[in-house]
């Protein structure tokens, strides 16, 4: 089935640093998400994207978070500076349209020491 | 409060039977998936669902939006079948899928 990519799979950074996540959604893809897991628990919106732009966000996504996908390359999500609270999978997820099926990526484990 | 209720949380069942999961809307859900987020953390798209019925398979999913819920029953569960189960509910208007927090299946032989 169609493959979303997430690199790196696995991210360790100091307290304060910037990360950022990178996601390959499926190609012809055109809406564009992040989701917060922790812990294997709920997986919380966090943020969608579509023609370039930040359609809907949730309180979770703080002044801290940007997103952006430049000419069309990775989607990726940045987080500057981050805290330890943002320890947590990150989940890239991709759709064609709007009333079409969800795809997720296999994650990518932030651990913030 | 919880706008995507999932029930039962967890849920243990031998190999062969047959079970099903329930999430309970307090938005005005128009459509529903299900996922499978399968041990290893990958989440596996299972059914899109706008109100009506559709079936995979040993998977048989539902969605009433008049009623606010959609059900995914499992037949002759198999050990493959473990892992954590994910509704999430889009209303009209927006695009974000809200998640129920899941239902833990572990089947045994």
């Amino acid at each position: 089935g169609p493959k979303v990519l997430q690199i790196p799979s696995h991210q360790i950074i100091d307290m304060g640093q910037m990360v950022t996540l990178n996601c390959d959604p499926v190609s012809n893809h055109l809406y564009f998400y992040w989701y917060k897991q922790i812990l294997g628990q709920q997986m919380e919106f966090l943020v969608n994207f579509y023609n370039g732009k930040v359609m809907e966000k949730s309180k979770l996504f703080k002044d801290q978070f940007s997103v952006e996908r430049p000419d069309g390359s990775y989607f990726t999500l940045k987080i500057q500076p981050t805290a330890l609270e943002d320890s947590a999978v990150y989940f890239c997820a991709s759709m064609y349209r709007a009333n079409e099926r969800l795809f997720f990526g296999h994650g990518t484990k932030l651990s913030v020491l | 409060g919880d706008k995507v209720k999932q029930s039962p949380s967890a849920l243990s069942l031998q190999e062969g039977t047959n079970s099903a999961l329930r999430c309970n809307f307090s938005i005005a859900a128009t459509t529903v998936q299900w996922f499978l987020q399968n041990p290893r953390g990958s989440l596996i798209n299972l059914f899109y669902l706008v109100p009506g019925t559709k079936e995979n398979g040993r998977l048989k999913s539902a969605f009433d939006s008049k009623e606010s819920y959609s059900t995914l029953h499992i037949r002759d569960a198999q050990l493959e079948d473990s892992g954590t189960y994910f509704c999430a509910a889009r209303n009209t208007g927006n695009y974000k899928y809200v998640f129920g927090a899941g239902t833990r299946l572990k089947v045994i032989a």
